[in-house]
């Protein structure tokens, strides 16, 4: 079946410190792949999103590539602000599975002055 | 502007009681879903619907219930609330295979 694994969290960075969230994934044939957010007390917004193998998605200074060599869709980001504290979900939708998504199990971000 | 919402925002309720989750989106969207989050597991799905009269089962929809009347709405149900369904609930719409907006969510606590 399908399946996301993200590294466990929390994970504190001091502001404007380099940030990877790895997210690798288990599925057959070519899925999409995701990267959501979610603030304190609110709902999932779409970061970015990879469609294909080499597809880099961007959004907000965060980066992630899709890399099917290694299953892996890594979020990065160069220089991260206390804005940026949020749990982060990385998702995968089969490409004949309708528009479900498969979450991992989420990165609490925390970013201190 | 167009949105997605759910009511009630919080809810405590007793084990046995049947309680409704109430998701409303005002974009039209045919797809409709709901997930459940706790800590460690993501969301996960619960049920979905592609339109109007569909619906389906997602990973788990055991002790769920949910109907699809009309485009907007899909209320989701809990036939006898368990200790175990004290969650976050969250609802979530898109159009065909596009971006699914998720609306704020529902902390549910069976007691």
């Amino acid at each position: 079946g399908n399946s996301v694994t993200q590294m466990e969290g929390p994970v504190t960075l001091s502001e404007e410190a380099f940030l990877t969230i790895n997210c690798t994934y288990t599925a057959t044939g070519y899925p999409s792949l995701f990267w959501y957010v979610q603030y304190p007390g609110e709902g999932l917004q779409l970061l970015l999103k990879a469609t294909k193998a080499d597809d880099k998605g961007s959004n907000k200074g965060f980066e992630a590539t899709y890399r099917k060599e290694t299953t892996s869709f890594h979020l990065e980001k160069g220089s991260v602000q206390v804005s940026d504290s949020a749990v982060y979900f990385c998702a995968l939708r089969r490409d004949n599975a309708g528009n479900m998504l498969t979450f991992g199990g989420g990165t609490r971000l925390m970013v201190k002055p | 502007d167009a949105e997605i919402t759910q009511s009630p925002r919080h809810k405590i309720t007793e084990t046995g009681r049947q309680v409704t989750l109430a998701c409303h989106q005002t974009w039209n969207h045919n797809n409709m879903f709901w997930y459940r989050q706790d800590l460690g597991h993501g969301l996960r799905l619960i049920h979905y619907s592609y339109g109007v009269q569909d619906t389906n089962k997602g990973e788990v929809s055991d002790g769920y219930s949910v109907s699809r009347s009309n485009t907007e709405d899909l209320p989701l149900t809990l036939e006898s609330a368990a200790s175990s369904q004290t969650s976050v609930y969250f609802c979530a719409s898109s159009r065909g295979g596009n971006e699914q907006f998720f609306g704020p969510g529902t902390r549910l606590t069976v007691l």
